[in-house]
């Protein structure tokens, strides 16, 4: 089946820094990406949209310079947190649409 | 009040029972409904993808939509200690690829 792949697993930074999350559809070509963010205990949000080969659609609350997305190819997105902050730790996850929309396993990041 | 309403839980049944989960939602432009598993630390896992009204079963697993009442269940019958997870419903409209998430039901399955 579809296969999502998202690099690292987990990150762990010291605040200031920048961190770069990929998410890479295996099999499939994905002209959508979608990017989520899930706090403990609590469901999946979504961020942000990537669009291959056109900016990211933002949803509200989320600030389009802290968390920059960029789908390359039709394979490849990644999300870039910017001057990453305790607050920004979290669980990111990734999707695609194959015939149904398909997950990544998740990047952990702790921000120190 | 939120798109979608999942009961959080916790959910804690013994081995072998019937676990029915389920979620309302406002929007009735809803026309895809999804039921996934979440493992602690992983990604979401799909388990069943309906559209418009009506059952669908898959194994263990049956997954109903009542889009009159706004209303979607998943049973798990003959549970098992591995069905031990979060589940979540998740819905979108048609020909848009946003999903929206119900908060999630955690469930543990008592050996």
């Amino acid at each position: 089946g579809a296969v999502v792949s998202q690099h690292p697993s987990w990150v762990i930074c010291k605040s200031g820094t920048s961190v770069k999350i990929e998410c890479r559809s295996l099999d499939f070509q994905a002209t959508t990406m979608f990017w989520y963010r899930q706090f403990p205990k609590q469901s999946l949000m979504l961020m942000a949209t990537s669009n291959e080969g056109s900016k990211a659609t933002y949803e509200q609350g989320v600030e389009k310079d802290k968390f920059l997305i960029n789908h390359a190819s039709l394979t490849l997105s990644t999300l870039t947190v910017t001057s990453a902050h305790p607050e920004d730790s979290s669980f990111y996850i990734c999707s695609a649409r194959a015939t149904t929309p398909v997950f990544g396993p998740g990047t952990r990041l702790t921000v120190l | 009040q939120k798109e979608v309403e999942q009961d959080p839980g916790p959910l804690s049944v013994p081995e072998g029972a019937i676990v029915s989960l389920n979620c309302t939602y406002s929007n009735s432009a809803f026309q895809y409904f999804m039921w996934y598993r979440q493992y602690s630390r992983k990604g979401p896992e799909l388990l069943m993808y309906t559209y418009s009204s009506g059952n669908k079963e898959d194994g263990r697993f049956t997954a109903q939509v009542d889009k009159s009442s706004k209303y979607i269940s998943l049973f798990i019958r003959d549970s098992q200690p591995s069905d031990s997870a979060t589940y979540l419903c998740a819905m979108s409209i048609q020909g848009a690829q946003k999903l929206v998430f119900g908060q999630g039901t955690r469930l543990t399955i008592n050996p």
